[in-house]
This record gives structure tokens, sequence and C-alpha cells, in this order.
């Protein structure tokens, strides 16, 4: 079983929806947990922590809950340019621990 | 800043032969990682570094796979003979600390 998994989608929404990513994750040792993201044939980059409290960042909020070992990642009104694959991301020990991602489009 | 740097960007070749990817971490950075990425496993780390030393490489597929870190500013990845199956984008990332990653654009290998 991969250490953290995702909904591949495609998620195809209209611009201005609201969508939201979900993740689960394996090891309940796991110390902190990422968003990133990554557009078509580039490299991953950093999108938002993700903390216990719950954070928001512009139109992005997300929310992690320990003892069901779940993640969440919700975007409001969706853009095009949002469009990407969202990876969701566990450090556990020193290595981080990649989803395989979620597909987005807006369109 | 440049950014991390990879080298090649595409790199095609045959069974069977050699293959050395290159990279140059961010300048500062203590640890720098080796990724590869398939449609069918996603991005697996495959060995990190922490200030030039191997730290982990129990995701290193197997003894045909090798990767040195001889000073701060440079990592190779060889593949020796490589496989079909090996086809991928190898991305190196760097970091000063473990969570943020800053990655290159990849290698995009394919063996024939």
């Amino acid at each position: 079983r991969k250490e953290v998994e995702q909904d591949p989608g495609p998620f195809n929404v209209p611009e201005g929806a609201t969508v939201a990513f979900n993740c689960t994750y394996s090891n309940s040792a796991s110390q902190s947990f990422f968003w990133y993201r990554q557009d078509c044939r580039k490299e991953p980059k950093l999108l938002m922590s993700v903390y216990s409290s719950g954070n928001e960042d512009g139109r992005f909020t997300a929310q992690l809950n320990r003892a069901s070992q779940y993640i969440s990642l919700l975007i409001r009104d969706s853009k095009l340019s949002d469009s990407a694959t969202y990876l969701c991301v566990v450090l556990s020990g020193y290595a981080l621990n990649f989803g395989k991602g979620t597909s987005l489009l807006v369109t | 800043d440049a950014g991390v740097i990879q080298s090649p960007r595409h790199e095609v070749t045959e069974m069977g032969q050699e293959v050395t990817l290159r990279c140059k971490p961010i300048s500062g950075h203590d640890y720098l990682f080796w990724y590869r990425q398939t449609m069918m496993r996603g991005l697996e780390l495959l060995i990190y570094f922490n200030n030039n030393v191997p730290i982990d490489d129990s995701g290193m597929p197997e003894d045909r796979f090798s990767a040195k870190m001889p000073n701060a500013s440079f990592s190779t990845l060889k593949i020796q003979p490589s496989e079909p199956r090996d086809s991928a984008v190898y991305f190196c990332a760097s970091s000063s600390r473990v969570e943020k990653l800053f990655f290159g654009s990849g290698t995009q290998l394919s063996v024939l």
C-alpha cells in the first residue's frame, strides 16, 4: 500500500467553482504535511503547508485530521490558472513522500 | 539565484547503455534529493544526501543505479546498464529544510 493515497481525478470544474481534494496517509508518526502543485511537464512546487489547526492562503484552504490521517485542500473561486496536478505530501522521518496527485482542469 | 539545474533535459538511449544524469543544487542548500516520476508510480524518492553524505538510498531500485555527491555543488545519478523500464522523468531537488524542496526541471529519460 502506498503511503500517501489520492484520488487521481481528473476534476473538471467551471471557473468560479469550489473544489476539494482529499488525501489519506498511512504512517501515523508522520510529522508534517504539504500540498505541492505540478503544472503539465513542469517540476513540482510547494503550494502550502498544512497545519493541525487548518490554514488559509487566499483562495486556498488546507486542513489536517490526524485522528483520521486525512488531509484536504479546498480551492474557492477557481481560476483557469489553477489547472494543474495537486500533490499531497507527507514528511515521515527525513523524507517527503508524495501522493500520485489529483488532476484539476478549470474551464 | 538560478535554481536547481539539471542536465540533460532529455536523454534517449538504447537498452544496455550507461546513462548519467547531473544536478547542481541551489547554493547553500544542505539537502539534495533524487526522485523519479512515472504515470504508474508517481514521484518516488530514490536517494537523498545531507551535507554531501548519502543518508537514505533505500529507494534505489537495484544495483544498476548509483548516485554520488562529490561536493556541495554537484551530484550525479548513474544507471548502468539502462533498461526500458527505467524510462521516466528524473528530478533533482535541493533544500535547506527537508520539507521545502526546490526541484530542477527534470530529465526526461527514454530507454529504447
